[in-house]
């Protein structure tokens, strides 16, 4: 069974709307994390954020959010006003000691 | 400040022929290293990690093996490539330890003809 779903395969916006990728995931640890990263078309991950269980506040990093909620096993993010930099691939990934990645969300931002 | 390198950026080699990708940390000590895999349009493949020099696990039995001679070098290797070894292969780091993030090398896009 999958660890991390990201049901969004691919969403489509147009330049300034806001846009949430959805991340559910599955653990019988009460110690996890959640990340998220980013994969421009260059190809390389970069770390966004990194969230453990027990901390269930929702963070704010500019125009990113991230909602996590442990009821509905989630960790949502939110870019609020798209650019078109934000085009790219986007994983969430769980850590039970091991890294678990979901299949990625392909942001297209089109101007 | 940490850095990773992996190279080469891209290889196209034939199918049966060696392989053999170097990735390689500065600016830390005894991190954990691993190798990813993604082929075109999926998500992450952990293929092998490893905790100090010599220490490999595996995690998808395959034709690739992983070695660490050096406490910041971690290589992978297959002494015959198949078609179905092509894709992005990317080598990440992070601090010793459970939970840690993971940083990123660049990656190599292999392509097995």
């Amino acid at each position: 069974a999958q660890k991390v779903t990201q049901a969004q395969t691919e969403i489509s916006v147009v330049e300034k709307e806001d846009v949430t990728l959805d991340c559910v995931y599955e653990t019988r640890d009460t110690t996890y994390y959640l990340f998220w990263y980013k994969q421009p078309p260059s190809g390389e991950l970069v770390f966004l954020i990194r969230r453990n269980s027990f901390d269930e506040q929702n963070e704010i990093s500019g125009r990113y959010s991230w909602n996590f909620q442990k009821s509905t096993s989630s960790f949502n993010f939110t870019i609020t006003a798209s650019q078109v930099v934000d085009s790219a691939v986007y994983f969430c990934a769980l850590s039970e000691a091991l890294f678990y990645f979901g299949s990625g969300t392909k942001l297209n931002v089109k101007p | 400040s940490q850095t990773i390198h992996q190279w080469p950026a891209t290889l196209v080699q034939p199918v049966g022929s060696p392989l053999s990708l170097e990735c390689t940390v500065e600016g830390t000590s005894n991190p954990n290293l691993y190798w990813y895999r993604q082929a075109a349009g999926r998500g992450l493949q952990l293929l092998f990690y490893s905790v100090g020099i010599g220490q490999i696990s595996s995690e998808v039995p395959q034709n690739l093996s992983a070695s660490r001679p050096q406490d910041r070098q971690f290589i992978l290797s297959s002494k015959k490539l198949l078609l179905s070894d092509s894709g992005f292969y990317l080598c990440a780091w992070s601090v010793t330890g459970s939970y840690n993030e993971q940083f990123f090398g660049p990656g190599t896009r292999l392509t097995v003809l």
